[in-house]
């Protein structure tokens, strides 16, 4: 089944304990994709990748990082959390080109 | 930054009535998109329209698209209790380098 996977799905951690939150595609997409969305704010971009090794920062970078060594895989890593990136994280991906994205089922996190 | 802007906010209609959201842009496209979002879970996306449609359909879908106002619209006919979402209009530009941007969304709520 064409999906995007993304572990864990539900993640409560403490103020500046590192996490990685992993996003998986198997349509052989080039480009991903990570967003938050927060009550009010809709969806915001947080960095995307066109393609193995290649990441771009989205509008709301700051605190996060990211990687791209294979294609199918596109984590998120928070060095340092703190409480304003509680929030609902979505992986997407697509194909080059003007097409739909395949989200996964998001992550909702929590930082105390 | 956000393009799409939503409106309205929220929608509450009846069962069987049909529903409409509207959304309105700032910059040039290549195709505006609409998804759907079930409560705290992944977007679906529902249809796709390129800068050089008017109107598309997809089932119950019809999605209109005037690019000299820059606006587009999603009517969702013959309503039913399952369409309770948000609907999202996302926009990709036309130098293909740029990812999609997404609005804030209209809530709809359709009762039995």
């Amino acid at each position: 089944e064409a999906q995007v996977t993304q572990n864990p799905r539900y993640l409560i951690t403490v103020t500046g304990k590192k996490l990685t939150v992993t996003c998986s595609q198997n349509m052989n997409h080039e480009y991903m994709s990570w967003y938050r969305q927060d009550p009010g704010l809709g969806l915001r971009q947080i960095y995307y990748s066109m393609n193995v090794e290649v990441t771009d920062k989205g509008d709301v970078p700051e605190g996060y990082k990211v990687s791209r060594k294979e294609k199918r895989n596109f984590p998120l890593i928070l060095e340092s959390p703190s409480p304003n990136q509680t929030s609902l994280y979505f992986c997407a991906s697509m194909f080059h080109g003007y097409n739909e994205q395949f989200f996964g089922p998001g992550t909702r996190l929590t930082v105390l | 930054s956000q393009q799409g802007e939503e409106d309205p906010q929220a929608l509450s209609i009846q069962e069987g009535e049909n529903a409409t959201m509207n959304c309105s842009y700032k910059t040039s496209i290549n195709n505006l998109q609409w998804y759907r979002q079930n409560s705290g879970r992944g977007l679906v996306h529902l249809i796709l329209i390129r800068s050089n449609e008017r109107e598309k359909h997809s089932g119950r879908l019809r999605v209109t698209l005037d690019t000299s106002k820059k606006s587009s619209s999603l009517l969702i006919t013959a309503s039913r209790a399952a369409d309770t979402a948000s609907y999202f209009c996302a926009t990709n530009p036309p130098s293909g380098n740029t990812p999609l941007v997404f609005g804030k969304g209209t809530r709809l709520s359709v009762i039995a």
